[in-house]
């Protein structure tokens, strides 16, 4: 089944320690985002790819990192994980063009850092 | 820069009763797309329905449909028939017609379904 996945669902880490968020989509979709869910539950883009090779930032400042080496994969670093990372993060996906079907979204990863 | 605006941050509605959820947004673009999208309790994000800005007949998607105002720039969600699946947040979300395919969310609006 076409599904896009997130690993791991919840992580707790501590202060300065690297961590990655993987996320993963089987549906060939060219354009992937993340996006960061704060406590009051609003959304904040913070990067997006339009493609292999292709990375921006987005409206939503952050420390973290992404890589787009394959189409199927778009995992997010944070070298120094701080407790102002903690935060859910979302990474979603979509076709060409997604006015059609909006985005495809994983489950999540909730991240604490203590 | 678009924003969109839920002004309501929590509504409740009988199982079986009809709710309506509220979104305005701002943006001088004149084509657009919006979005609301359904977030269960700790599950997924799904896409409820979608309206294209240029179509004056608003959307229907079985017990959801929408009320576009564009002049008002206005775009609730109506849901009919309320289950107890239906509690989640919503959030209303704004993409631009070309170009940029980056979606604007607003705060959400928590949705719960009392029996």
């Amino acid at each position: 089944e076409a599904d896009i996945y997130q690993t791991p669902r919840y992580l707790v880490i501590g202060t300065g320690k690297k961590i990655t968020l993987e996320c993963s989509q089987t549906m060939g979709h060219d354009k992937m985002y993340w996006y960061q869910q704060d406590p009051g539950m609003e959304l904040h883009l913070i990067h997006y790819s339009y493609g292999v090779n292709s990375t921006e930032k987005g409206d939503l400042s952050s420390e973290s990192t992404v890589s787009r080496i394959r189409t199927e994969h778009f995992p997010l670093t944070l070298e120094s994980a701080r407790p102002s990372h903690t935060s859910q993060y979302l990474c979603a996906s979509s076709d060409s063009p997604p006015t059609i079907y909006g985005y495809t979204f994983g489950s999540g990863t909730r991240l604490t850092v203590v | 820069a678009q924003t969109v605006t839920q002004s309501q941050p929590e509504m409740s509605v009988q199982e079986a009763e009809t709710v309506t959820l509220s979104c305005t947004y701002d943006t001088s673009e004149n084509n657009y797309y919006l979005f609301w999208y359904k977030q269960p309790p700790s599950r997924q994000m799904i896409l409820v329905i979608r309206q294209e800005a240029y179509k004056q007949q608003n959307a229907t998607e079985n017990r959801f449909s929408v009320n576009f105002q564009k002049a008002a720039k206005s775009f609730s969600l109506k849901i009919s028939d309320s289950q107890l699946g239906d509690t989640a947040m919503y959030f209303c979300a704004f993409m631009k017609g070309a170009g940029s395919y980056q979606l604007t969310f607003g705060k959400g609006t928590k949705l719960s379904v009392i029996p």
